[in-house]
């Protein structure tokens, strides 16, 4: 079975940081290209950043760019998210979101439970 | 960017209907397009790739058509647990989700 758990969520001051970890099980996670997608509350889904199963492509969606990076360790069946100059409007739950190609620009087909992320003083 | 623009953003319907909820893409993705299924307090889940295939374990009451710019989700007969909101999302060029569609009950 397919499992994708989040972590790491929390609340964090303005313009600090939060690494978010998303451990996934039940399948071959080195061949699988995975994403980050948030959801501020009451709001729909946006993309936030893509990577693919050999990290050699990494997409960040424009409000992010230069504050968030992506990144995985395949030994460690495990995707990241760290977070820098966090601002109010970065307050979302991230869901980890696995797609079913080894490239970059797919639909999702499974997602974690998400995790939390407020960012207020 | 690709803009998606779900219409409408609300939809009042009754057990039994025929539900259709429609996305337009400002430029043609092909047929990049998914949708997904979400409850309150849970992950989304996918129901539509590629347009018009069909999710496995996914019902057959669930269809999706379109191409280009155009796209339809339609739910067949509505059942209980069809009230959800729908929201879909283009992968030609990164990544872009409509801003959702909210199926309440009649």
């Amino acid at each position: 079975e397919v499992q994708l758990v989040e972590s790491g969520g929390g609340l964090v001051k303005p313009g600090g940081s939060l690494r978010l970890s998303c451990a996934a099980s039940g399948f071959t996670f080195s061949s699988y290209s995975m994403n980050w997608v948030r959801q501020a509350p009451g709001k729909g889904l946006e993309w936030v950043s893509s990577i693919s199963s050999t990290s050699s492509q990494i997409h960040h969606a424009d409000p992010v760019k230069g504050r968030f990076t992506i990144s995985r360790d395949n030994a460690k069946n495990s995707l990241y998210l760290q977070m820098n100059s966090l601002r109010a409007e970065d307050t979302a739950v991230y869901y980890c979101a696995r797609s079913p190609t080894s490239v970059t620009g797919s639909y999702r087909d499974y997602w974690g439970q998400g995790t939390l992320v407020t960012v207020s003083s | 960017d690709i803009q998606m623009t779900q219409s409408p953003s609300t939809l009042s319907a009754s057990v039994g209907d025929r539900v259709t909820i429609t996305c337009r893409a400002s430029r043609s993705v092909s047929t990049w397009l998914a949708w997904y299924q979400q409850k309150p307090g849970k992950a989304p889940k996918v129901v539509i790739y590629d347009a018009s295939n069909l999710q496995s374990g996914v019902p057959s009451r669930f269809s999706g058509s379109g191409s280009g710019t155009e796209f339809t989700l339609t739910i067949s007969s509505l059942q209980p647990d069809d009230f959800a909101t729908y929201y879909c999302q283009q992968y030609n060029s990164y990544s872009t989700f409509g801003r959702g569609t909210k199926v309440e009950i009649k």
